[in-house]
């Protein structure tokens, strides 16, 4: 069956102490693996797109990586507005489907 | 740019009653995809459609659910007959022709 699993499922940090979220993943014919941030009450916003092992991609104090199994989202001196739930989510295989598989999210609270 | 904007926020119906939710994607995008986040579990796919054609409604419940992207105006989700386990924040998403998805903030439904 088809599973993301995100650890740790909170993590608080003090400002400037650096981090890394994990994401294992468990898909099929992986078409893309996603990374997103939610604010309560909003809805997701999109941070980045990985698509093969060995990639890597970074805005401002985001870092993302890919490898065959798992993701890791890097936060380089994270600040308070940093804080927020931290998605993942995989494109499930099949070539006629859209449907991402989410993760339950790392809750990320940043202290000043 | 105008985002994914989706309304009402917040919905409020008595068991029995029918809800429809509405969702209009980015300018451009004519990819629409239903998510539903239930409290404290993770969001879940729900139908992708394309204008006028369901693709993917493998996340929809059998009875009570459906989805239309009609050629002209928003992607509705509609609930007949609404029970509180329909209580969730309903999410809808949009993309071009390629990922990525960029996310509506959202309907909260509540059910009395």
């Amino acid at each position: 069956e088809d599973q993301v699993t995100q650890s740790p499922e909170a993590l608080r940090l003090q400002e400037g102490e650096s981090s890394s979220l994990n994401c294992s993943y468990t898909v099929s014919g992986l078409r893309g693996l996603f990374w997103y941030r939610q604010d309560p009450g909003k809805g997701p916003e999109f941070l980045f797109t990985l698509y093969s092992a060995g990639e890597e991609k970074e805005k401002e104090r985001l870092k993302a990586t890919l490898t065959k199994k798992e993701s890791f989202l890097h936060i380089t001196a994270p600040k308070p507005e940093d804080s927020a739930t931290y998605l993942c989510a995989a494109l499930h295989g099949s070539s006629n489907t859209g449907k991402l598989i989410f993760g339950q999210g790392t809750t990320l609270q940043v202290k000043p | 740019n105008a985002g994914v904007m989706q309304n009402p926020r917040h919905l409020v119906r008595r068991r029995g009653q029918e809800a429809r939710l509405r969702c209009s994607p980015m300018k451009g995008h004519s990819h629409v995809y239903w998510y539903r986040q239930l409290p404290e579990e993770g969001l879940k796919f729900m139908v992708y459609l394309q204008k006028e054609n369901i693709i993917d409604e493998s996340g929809m419940p059998k009875e009570r659910f459906s989805a239309e992207f009609p050629k002209e105006g928003p992607s509705i989700l509609r609930i007949q007959q609404v029970v509180r386990g329909d209580s969730a924040a309903y999410f809808c998403a949009s993309s071009p022709d390629n990922q990525p998805q960029h996310f509506g903030d959202g309907t909260r439904l509540s059910i009395l």
